[in-house]
């Protein structure tokens, strides 16, 4: 069955450095996603992307996050100046064009020391 | 707004148990429901999903009855194994909001042999 892949799995970097976090939607899938979980609280939305454009964003997603797709098959989120509380489980996701259900990957423990 | 109350935990049960985790949403309008399960060190599955009221979700002998006169989406399974340890979460989306889905907080559930 397709996958969303996400790499790193884990990802340690110093506060104040800029991260890249990488995700390989489904092939054939559409609409792509990033949601965080810091340790202990909910699963936010962070922003949903489309037609290599940003469709929807949250408060979250600020002026210190950027997302991209670069090619026909990655789609990354990056952080330009990374704090203590950006460290959290990142999960990227993505849908067909029914947009139902979204297909999460494994996510990327960022560890912001 | 959209939002998700989730069964605290965490839950232990015994091998052969039954498991019954409570859900109830609040949406502005008609959301699509959905349990997500996450196995420990892997990302988020889907577990099952309902579209509309009265749909019943299952998959994996777990089960969900959307329930709009309750707005909630419980999830039970009649005899629990070792292998359904994992952390639960209730999810919704719903076409006003872009689809974006909005969490419960998760429910840890443990099952002992």
């Amino acid at each position: 069955e397709p996958e969303v892949t996400q790499t790193p799995s884990h990802q340690v970097t110093q506060m104040g450095q800029e991260v890249i976090l990488r995700c390989v939607p489904i092939s054939n899938h559409l609409y792509f996603y990033w949601y965080r979980q810091i340790l202990g609280q909910k699963v936010e939305f962070l922003v949903s992307f489309y037609n290599n454009e940003i469709s929807e964003k949250s408060e979250i997603f600020d002026d210190q996050f950027s997302v991209e797709r670069p090619d026909g098959s990655n789609f990354t989120l990056k952080i330009r100046s990374t704090k203590l509380e950006d460290s959290a489980m990142y999960f990227c996701a993505s849908s067909a064009r029914t947009r139902i259900p979204q297909h999460f990957g494994d996510g990327t423990r960022l560890s912001i020391l | 707004g959209n939002s998700v109350t989730q069964m605290e935990g965490p839950v232990t049960l015994s091998e052969e148990a039954f498991l019954t985790i409570n859900c109830t949403y609040t949406a502005t309008g008609y959301p699509s429901l959905f349990w997500y399960v996450q196995y420990p060190g892997e990302g988020l599955q889907l577990l099952l999903k309902a579209t509309k009221a009265d749909d019943k979700g299952s998959n994996k002998g777990f089960e969900a009855t959307y329930r709009k006169e309750t707005t909630s989406f419980h999830l039970e399974k009649g005899s629990v194994q070792v292998s359904d340890s994992a952390v639960y979460f209730c999810a919704l989306s719903i076409r006003s909001n872009d689809y974006k889905l909005s969490f419960g907080a998760g429910t840890t559930v443990t099952v002992r042999a």
